[in-house]
C-alpha cells in the first residue's frame, strides 16, 4: 500500500500550458505539503495545508494554485509554464508537526 | 546566512568507516530536528528525529543535538556502500506553524 501516492510520475510540457499534479495519503494525517526541489537538489516548501486549510504560503507565483478538496488530498495547479518550473516537485504529509512522510515525486519538463 | 546549512560534500569514507555528517541552523529557538536520506531519483525517507539535547541512537546511526551551539550531526558506524545518498537535515523553525525548513543536503560515497 502507498502511503504517499503522486500522479503523474513524468509530466513533459510546453511553456505556456496549464497542468495539475494530484497527491493522495492514506496515513490518516492532517497535514499536507508540496515541496519543489530544483536541479541543485534544494528542498523549498512552496504551501502547506492543515485540515484543507492553507497554513503556509512561500513565496511561489501566483501562478501556482494548491487545492485541498479533503484532507487526503492535495493538488498542484500551475498555469503558464515557464521554462524555470522544471524541477521535481514532491508532495508529502505528517500528523501535526512529526514525521513528514514523501510521495515519489513529479519530475515536471517544462520545453 | 542560511537558515539550515549543511556542507554540500561530496563526503568520501572508506566502507566500514564512520561518517560525520554536519547541520548547523539559525533560529536558536528551534524544536525538532530531523535527518533524511534522498537517493538519487528517490523522494527523502527519515533517519532519525531529535528533539532535545544530547546523542540518539538507532542502530548505526547517532543524532546528536546541541542547541547552545545550534548544531546537529549524524554519525553512520560501519558505513556500507548502500549508505551512499545524499543527507538532509531539516528544522522545524520556531514560529513556523508545521514548517521545516531544509538544508541543501551532503552527498556521502561510501567506498568499497
Amino acid at each position: 500500500d502507498t502511503a504517499v501516492s503522486q500522479t503523474p510520475k513524468y509530466l513533459v510540457t510546453q511553456m505556456g500550458n496549464d497542468k495539475s499534479i494530484k497527491c493522495e495519503q492514506n496515513l490518516g494525517h492532517d497535514t499536507m505539503y508540496w515541496y519543489k526541489q530544483d536541479s541543485k537538489k534544494f528542498l523549498k516548501i512552496m504551501f502547506s495545508y492543515n485540515n484543507k486549510e492553507l497554513i503556509i504560503n512561500e513565496t511561489v507565483p501566483n501562478r501556482f494554485s494548491p487545492k485541498s478538496p479533503d484532507k487526503a488530498h492535495l493538488n498542484l495547479h500551475i498555469n503558464s509554464l515557464e521554462l524555470g518550473d522544471s524541477a521535481v516537485y514532491f508532495c508529502a504529509s505528517s500528523q501535526g508537526s512529526n514525521t513528514q512522510y514523501f510521495g515519489p515525486g513529479t519530475r515536471l519538463t517544462v520545453t | 546566512q542560511k537558515e539550515v546549512e549543511q556542507n554540500s560534500g561530496p563526503l568520501s569514507v572508506p566502507e566500514g568507516a564512520i561518517a560525520s555528517l554536519n547541520c548547523t541552523y539559525s533560529d536558536r529557538g528551534s524544536q525538532s530536528f530531523f535527518w533524511y536520506r534522498q537517493y538519487s531519483g528517490k523522494s527523502p525517507e527519515l533517519i532519525m528525529s531529535i528533539y532535545s539535547n544530547g546523542d540518539k541512537e538507532d542502530g548505526r546511526f547517532t543524532a546528536q543535538l546541541n542547541k547552545a551551539s545550534q548544531y546537529v550531526s549524524l554519525l553512520i558506524r560501519d558505513s556500507q556502500p548502500s549508505d551512499s545518498a545524499t543527507y538532509l537535515c531539516a528544522v522545524n523553525m520556531r514560529g513556523g506553524y508545521q514548517k521545516v525548513t531544509f538544508g541543501t543536503g551532503t552527498k556521502l560515497q561510501v567506498i568499497p
